[in-house]
């Protein structure tokens, strides 16, 4: 059965700061990971997505690796700013043969970015 | 880009009544949709798939005569907690997928009293 973890759970940084949010998963046999950020009592935000062929994605100021055979990721914010404060979340695709679509989530980390 | 809408934003309801959340895909035609459930400092949980012409497919432990889903239209998906009970009360997140990307809407939350 897959499990994600995201470690830290809550995290709180100066502005200005670049950071690294963690996500494992436990087997690598995914179809593509994706990072999500959720901000208090809203639904999700789709950041970054990577093909498990893939080995990093970038957007802006926001990096995502990928290492399948270790079964991790990583998000990197680069000068993060006071509006990057939410809660970002992890989920992989598993690799299903009958083509679930189902993802899987981590609990996510809590990001606050002190002004 | 892609934009899906939930009504209600939030409800609080009397235990053991019934209650409606709708999802919407604005601007494109979904054929397949997802209900989550979030607990507070929980992960996502996936409920069900929710498939446009045809039933439900349900996770493990779900009770579908509970939860149930009508995907009656390409745009709109339907999730009914029936006789709800204090332990229902949750944000419930639905998506929908266009091609590979699932979008989501800004959730219900739903208190039962």
């Amino acid at each position: 059965k897959q499990e994600v973890t995201q470690i830290p759970a809550a995290l709180s940084v100066p502005e200005g700061e670049n950071l690294v949010l963690n996500c494992s998963f436990t087997d690598s046999a995914i179809y593509n990971l994706q990072w999500f950020r959720q901000d208090p009592g809203k639904g999700l935000t789709s950041l970054l997505l990577i093909q498990s062929s893939q080995r990093e994605q970038t957007s802006g100021r926001l990096n995502a690796s990928l290492d399948k055979s270790s079964g991790r990721s990583t998000l990197y914010i680069a000068a993060s700013q006071p509006g990057d404060s939410a809660t970002y979340l992890c989920a992989v695709r598993p690799w299903d043969q009958c083509g679930s679509e189902k993802l899987v989530f981590g609990k996510g980390t809590k990001l606050t970015v002190n002004p | 880009g892609a934009v899906v809408s939930q009504h209600p934003s939030w409800v609080i309801c009397k235990s053991g009544t019934s209650v409606k959340i709708e999802c919407r895909s604005l601007d494109f035609q979904a054929t397949t949709m997802f209900w989550y459930r979030q607990f507070p400092k929980q992960s996502l949980m996936l409920m069900a798939t929710s498939n446009e012409g045809s039933k439900a497919t349900y996770e493990q432990g779900v009770e579908k005569d509970k939860f149930l889903i009508n995907h009656a239209s390409l745009t709109l998906s339907t999730l009914t907690v029936t006789s709800a009970h204090p332990e229902d009360s949750s944000f419930y997140i639905c998506s929908a997928r266009e091609f590979e990307t699932q979008y989501f809407g800004p959730g219900t939350r739903l208190l039962v009293l």
